[in-house]
C-alpha cells in the first residue's frame, strides 16, 4: 500500500508555456500533499504544502503565482508551472501524507521538467 | 540556512561490511527524524524513522541512532549489499509544523563487491 503516482514522468516545453503535473495517492486518501523541487546533486526543497479544499501554503521564496497548486480531492493534487522559463527546469517530486498518526510521507516517482 | 546537514557527500563500503551515514541538525524543535533512500530519477523511499524520545530504532539491517545532546543521528546498515547503493537523505520534522519535513543534502552510498 501507500502508492503515489505522478504524471507525466518527464516533460519538455517551450519557454512561456504552462505545464501541469499531477500527483495521485492511489490506495489511500491524503488530506495533505507536498511539492518538492530538486536540483542536480542537491537536497529536496519543499515548495508548498497542499491541503484538500483549501489554499496551498508556500515556502518563503516560492512564487505562488508562478507555481499554482490545486488540491481538488483527497487523492489528487496538481502543480502548474506557469509561463515556464529555462530556470524552472528541475525535478519536481510530490508526496502524500497517509493519516496513520506518525505523519509518514510517501513520495511519487518525480517529474523531470525541461524548459527550452 | 541548512538546518539538516549531511557532511559526507559520498561513502564507499565493501559488501558485507557496515555502512554508517551521519546527519547533524541545528533546530532543537525537531522531534522526529526519518531516513529516505533515493535512486536517480525516482522519488525517495522511506526506510526508517525515530522519535526524539528514543535513542535507537532497529528494522532488519537498518538501525538509526539519535544523540539529542549532540544533535546528531546516524543510520547503520549491516551487512551492506550492492542493492543499497543509492543516495540517502535524512529528514527532520519540527514540533508544531505538522508533517513538514526538512531534508539534508544527501549522502551517496556505493557498496562495492
Amino acid at each position: 500500500g501507500a502508492v503515489v503516482s505522478q504524471h507525466p514522468s518527464w516533460v519538455i516545453c517551450k519557454s512561456g508555456t504552462s505545464v501541469k503535473i499531477e500527483c495521485r495517492s492511489l490506495d489511500f486518501q491524503a488530506t495533505t500533499m507536498f511539492w518538492y523541487r530538486q536540483f542536480p546533486k542537491q537536497s529536496l526543497m519543499l515548495m508548498a504544502t497542499s491541503n484538500e479544499g483549501s489554499k496551498a501554503t508556500y515556502e518563503q521564496g516560492v512564487e505562488k503565482d508562478k507555481f499554482l497548486i490545486n488540491h481538488a480531492s483527497l487523492t489528487l493534487s496538481t502543480l502548474t508551472v506557469t509561463s515556464a522559463h529555462p530556470e524552472d527546469s528541475s525535478f519536481y517530486i510530490c508526496s502524500a501524507e497517509r493519516p496513520s498518526g506518525v505523519y509518514e510521507q510517501y513520495f511519487g516517482p518525480g517529474t523531470r521538467l525541461t524548459v527550452t | 540556512d541548512q538546518q539538516v546537514k549531511q557532511n559526507s557527500p559520498s561513502l564507499s563500503v565493501q559488501e558485507g561490511r557496515i555502512s554508517i551515514l551521519n546527519c547533524d541538525y541545528t533546530n532543537s524543535m525537531f522531534d522526529y527524524f526519518l531516513w529516505y533512500k533515493k535512486y536517480p530519477a525516482e522519488g525517495p523511499t522511506f526506510l526508517i524513522s525515530i522519535s526524539s524520545i528514543k535513542d535507537k530504532n532497529e528494522d532488519g539491517r537498518f538501525t538509526v541512532f539519535l544523540n539529542k545532546s549532540a544533535k546528531h543521528l546516524s543510520l547503520h546498515i549491516v551487512p551492506s549489499q550492492p542493492g543499497d547503493s543509492a543516495v540517502y537523505f535524512c529528514a527532520a520534522r519540527a514540533t508544531g509544523t505538522a508533517s513538514k519535513l526538512t531534508f539534508g543534502t544527501g549522502t551517496r552510498l556505493q557498496v562495492t563487491l
